[in-house]
């Protein structure tokens, strides 16, 4: 059963800063992993999808890394913005022999304040 | 291009009732899949369909259930409704093959009183 595990589970910081998230799973065979950001009460928004044979991706102030076989992504921010504090999630879905099975599998996400 | 669109946003029913959300995904999307997310749980796969047909589940109880029309749009449903059951419940699009990007709605948030 895949895994998701992502930290910290908060993180505070002031402007400016650059900062890393951390996600972990624990079943190798993904599809793909996608990270998203949800403000309160709000939908989630896709930031940046990874498949499963790319190492980074990039958009903007983000950049997100993937190593399968470690079985880990990370989610770069430069330059940090008020208007970054939100909760990142990232999601792993599963892959067998380049089918996709349609269910994202979430990690509980990170609470990122960005104080000014 | 029009986004994912779930109806209704809010949602406030009595123990024992049932209800019926409805997702409308990107055009062009097959797949529609829902998701329950709850401070405790966080988010938990209810199921996906594409084209018409249901291609995986979660592991919850057969109260709640789900359909897709012909145009991609999917409702679902749930029955004898509990407290448990409050929750912001999300739709996500994708393309279903190949391309798996989700993109997902607003959200229903639903509450049993």
């Amino acid at each position: 059963k895949q895994e998701v595990t992502q930290i910290p589970a908060a993180l505070s910081v002031p402007e400016g800063e650059n900062l890393v998230l951390n996600c972990s799973f624990t079943d190798s065979a993904i599809y793909n992993l996608q990270w998203f950001r949800q403000d309160p009460g709000k939908g989630l928004t896709s930031l940046l999808l990874i498949q499963s044979s790319q190492r980074e991706q990039t958009s903007g102030r983000l950049n997100a890394s993937l190593d399968k076989s470690s079985g880990r992504s990370t989610l770069y921010i430069a330059a940090s913005q008020p208007g970054d504090s939100a909760t990142y999630l990232c999601a792993v879905i599963r892959g067998f022999g380049g089918t996709s099975y349609g269910k994202l599998t979430f990690g509980q996400g990170t609470i990122l304040t960005v104080h000014p | 291009k029009a986004g994912v669109t779930q109806t209704p946003r809010y949602l406030i029913k009595t123990r024992g009732q049932q209800v019926t959300l409805s997702c409308s995904p990107i055009s062009g999307h097959r797949s529609v899949s829902w998701y329950q997310q709850t401070p405790g749980q966080g988010l938990q796969f209810l199921f996906e369909y594409f084209s018409e047909t249901q291609r995986n589940k979660g592991n919850f109880p057969g109260r709640f259930s789900g359909r897709q029309f012909s145009n991609s749009r999917s409702e679902m449903n749930v029955s004898t409704l509990e407290l448990g059951d409050s929750a912001l419940y999300l739709c996500a699009s994708s393309w279903g093959q190949g391309n798996t990007e989700a993109f997902f709605g607003q959200g229903t948030r639903l509450t049993v009183v």
